[in-house]
């Protein structure tokens, strides 16, 4: 069992549209959760950081985490062509101490 | 957000040639730094993690004398492919982070191309 897992799509989202990636984890000692983007040929990105039970909103983004649920998400509200990329999840903490666990990523296409 | 830069961004090399990939903070102290490598349309593999000031450690299956990993100071650190060959040719990214609780931020990536 892969440690964080992501389905790798494509998502294809319709401009406009609310893209919805989810990521579940194993460790459940797990303390720090990301999500990153990454367009093709280039770096990952840090899009968002949450650490608490709950939902955190930045812009068109929101992050959900339920660690009783091993489970992050992300929204993407009203998707525009340049959201295209693949997003990464990443973990931190628990057995993996100050090592990220990435998931293998969400390809999103958005369609105009 | 924080910065960091990586240099070369691109580099091409013949076989058996060392090639040495820089990676700075810009704005900030990284206590931690990671090399990974990236083929295409693969994910990220972590290749090792490099703390200020001592040896790195290397993931499993990593030749550490292949690829030698040095962090002189809190905002450098450098990756030195030795006696490269064309299967070593990948995206090669760092990251890097001032505390083990907080966000890793990227470096834009070397290309290396190994002919």
């Amino acid at each position: 069992q892969k440690e964080v897992e992501q389905n790798s799509g494509p998502l294809s989202v319709p401009e406009g549209a609310i893209a919805s990636l989810n990521c579940t984890y194993s460790d459940r000692g797990s303390q720090s959760f990301f999500w990153y983007r990454q367009y093709s040929g280039k770096s990952p990105e840090l899009i968002m950081s949450i650490y608490s039970n709950g939902d955190k909103e930045d812009g068109r983004f929101t992050a959900q985490l339920n660690k009783a649920s091993q489970y992050v998400s992300l929204l993407i509200r009203d998707s525009q062509p340049s959201d295209s990329a693949t997003y990464l999840c990443a973990v931190l903490g628990g057995s993996s101490w100050g090592k990220f666990q990435f998931g293998a990523g969400t390809q999103v296409v958005v369609t105009p | 957000g924080a910065v960091v830069s990586q240099h070369p961004s691109r580099v091409i090399c013949k076989s058996g040639t060392s090639v040495k990939i820089e990676c700075r903070s810009l704005d900030f102290q990284a206590t931690t730094m990671f090399w990974y490598r990236q083929f295409p349309k693969k994910s990220l593999m972590l290749m090792a993690t490099s703390n200020e000031g001592s040896k790195a450690t290397y993931e499993q299956g990593v030749e550490k004398d292949k690829f030698l990993i040095n962090h002189a100071s809190l905002t450098l650190s450098t990756l030195t492919v030795t006696s490269a060959h064309p299967e070593d040719s990948s995206f090669y990214i760092c990251s890097a982070t001032g505390t083990p609780d907080y966000e890793q931020y990227f470096g834009p990536g070397t290309r290396l191309t190994v002919t």
